[in-house]
């Protein structure tokens, strides 16, 4: 069974900081994603990794960056948050055989 | 660039009544389809998936969509909802041997018992 887990479930953070979330998958997946969900705009991409070290824009990077040292971990990053990145945040990994996304649980990010 | 959607934002059902959510996507060529549900309080899971062969695919809990080719369309149906589907659904679409997803922007199905 694929396991995405996230590693806050909720995080509260003030204006400015720099903001760390984590996604670890235990499937060997090469493909890895972060999105955010807000309420009538669906999932939109932030960033993908198509392997280790490798990234690719999504439709929405503006004030993320990302990291993926290793193959099971992808981090999302916020340089310096702001109000209008409070949000939930999906991770997802994609197996490359069945093109199947695995969503991790989420985390429910508040900036202050 | 490619969109999905999704023109049912909020459905409000009785139990055992029938369900039919729309999804159209833009992109003209082959196409990977999906569609996810995430019930309350829970990470979104895959309902069904549709690559290629039979258009009409059944997915779990009762759960089948159409593709229909001509009418960039892959509606979702359940003959007969229970409460228990109240859940958010999306449809999402991508393309064989590509990266991206896209997904549309949701339907809360609300089954009233």
């Amino acid at each position: 069974d694929v396991k995405v887990t996230q590693s806050s479930r909720y995080l509260v953070k003030r204006t400015g900081e720099k903001v760390f979330l984590e996604c670890v998958q235990d499937m060997d997946h090469e493909n890895m994603f972060w999105y955010r969900q807000d309420p009538g705009l669906g999932l939109r991409l932030i960033y993908f990794s198509y392997d280790v070290k490798m990234k690719e824009k999504g439709d929405i990077p503006e004030g993320y960056s990302v990291s993926r040292e290793k193959k099971e971990r992808f981090s999302l990053i916020l340089e310096s948050a702001s109000t209008n990145q409070t949000s939930m945040y999906l991770c997802a990994s994609r197996s490359t055989v069945n093109y199947e996304q695995y969503f991790g649980p989420g985390t429910r990010l508040t900036v202050t | 660039a490619q969109s999905v959607s999704q023109h049912n934002h909020h459905v409000i059902l009785s139990e055992a009544a029938s369900l039919e959510l729309g999804c159209n996507y833009s992109y003209g060529g082959t196409v990977n389809l999906f569609w996810y549900v995430q019930y309350p309080g829970q990470h979104l899971q895959l309902l069904l998936k549709y690559f290629s062969g039979d258009p009409l695919v059944k997915g779990i809990k009762g759960f089948e969509a159409e593709f229909i080719k001509s009418k960039f369309s892959f509606n979702l149906r359940k003959p007969s909802v229970q409460w228990s589907d109240t859940a958010e659904y999306f449809c999402a679409v991508t393309r064989p041997n590509f990266n991206k997803f896209y997904f549309g922007s949701g339907t809360k199905l609300n089954v009233k018992p």
